[in-house]
């Protein structure tokens, strides 16, 4: 069943514009992870964040968790064109470490 | 070395017919998995292999549908009597475990698989 709900499901910005993209998840989690799925192409891990991790960055990448409110939030700085893509949070399926489940994705669209 | 690949990356078939769906995961990575995409949604796990042990089926919609393993090398994903609802994009993934947690998971290209 799906566990992790992305919001909004679609956002347009201009590029050099800020992207905040949400999850939210129903059940305890030990991780969360971000994906990024351009249009044709396969999902590219972008950031695992941990449940005793509230913030993580990776380059234009920051990545917030929040487990009392069972949600996160991927941002996205100085957007480019090429950011142009679906992201998906994953969460594990009960409890698994290996089985994830992922909700329907943010489709954002960077305007050049 | 080289990503995950896939092959075919598109596979049109009758309804009724059987298919065959190919994954060759990044060398050295003892752990695979099948995925289901369909159009819009989120991703279904269907099936996991790690080494040797007994892969865990739990998301295989039906019995239409089984997976095989060689080893720690290429999987097969066999759908039987295919169905229009068997129409969707099919994600491989492999990942080496390290211990400690959730593995990154390395996704190849997909099969898009369209049934008529």
């Amino acid at each position: 069943s799906q566990q992790g709900e992305e919001d909004p499901q679609a956002l347009s910005i201009q590029e050099g514009e800020n992207a905040t993209m949400n999850c939210s998840y129903k059940t305890s989690i030990n991780n969360l992870q971000w994906y990024r799925q351009n249009s044709g192409r396969g999902l590219v891990h972008l950031i695992l964040i941990r449940s005793n991790e509230r913030e993580k960055h990776s380059g234009r990448l920051r990545v917030t968790l929040d487990t009392s409110k069972k949600s996160s939030s991927l941002l996205i700085t100085a957007s480019r064109a090429a950011d142009t893509a679906s992201y998906f949070c994953a969460t594990p399926l009960g409890g698994s470490n290996y089985k994830l489940t992922f909700g329907k994705g943010t489709l954002l669209t960077v305007n050049p | 070395g080289a990503g995950v690949s896939q092959s075919p990356s598109n596979k049109v078939t009758e309804k009724g017919k059987d298919v065959e769906l190919r994954c060759d995961p990044i060398s050295g990575h003892t752990a695979l998995y099948w995925y289901r995409q369909r159009l819009g949604q989120g991703l279904e796990f269907l099936i996991y292999f790690q080494g040797n042990s007994a892969p865990d089926k739990s998301g295989l919609p039906s019995d239409r549908f089984s997976a095989e393993r060689t080893g720690e090398s290429v999987s097969t994903l066999t759908i039987q009597r295919t169905q229009q609802e068997d129409s969707a994009v099919y994600l491989c993934a492999s990942s080496q475990p390290g211990g400690g947690g959730t593995d990154t998971q390395y996704f190849g290209p997909g099969t898009r698989l369209t049934v008529l």
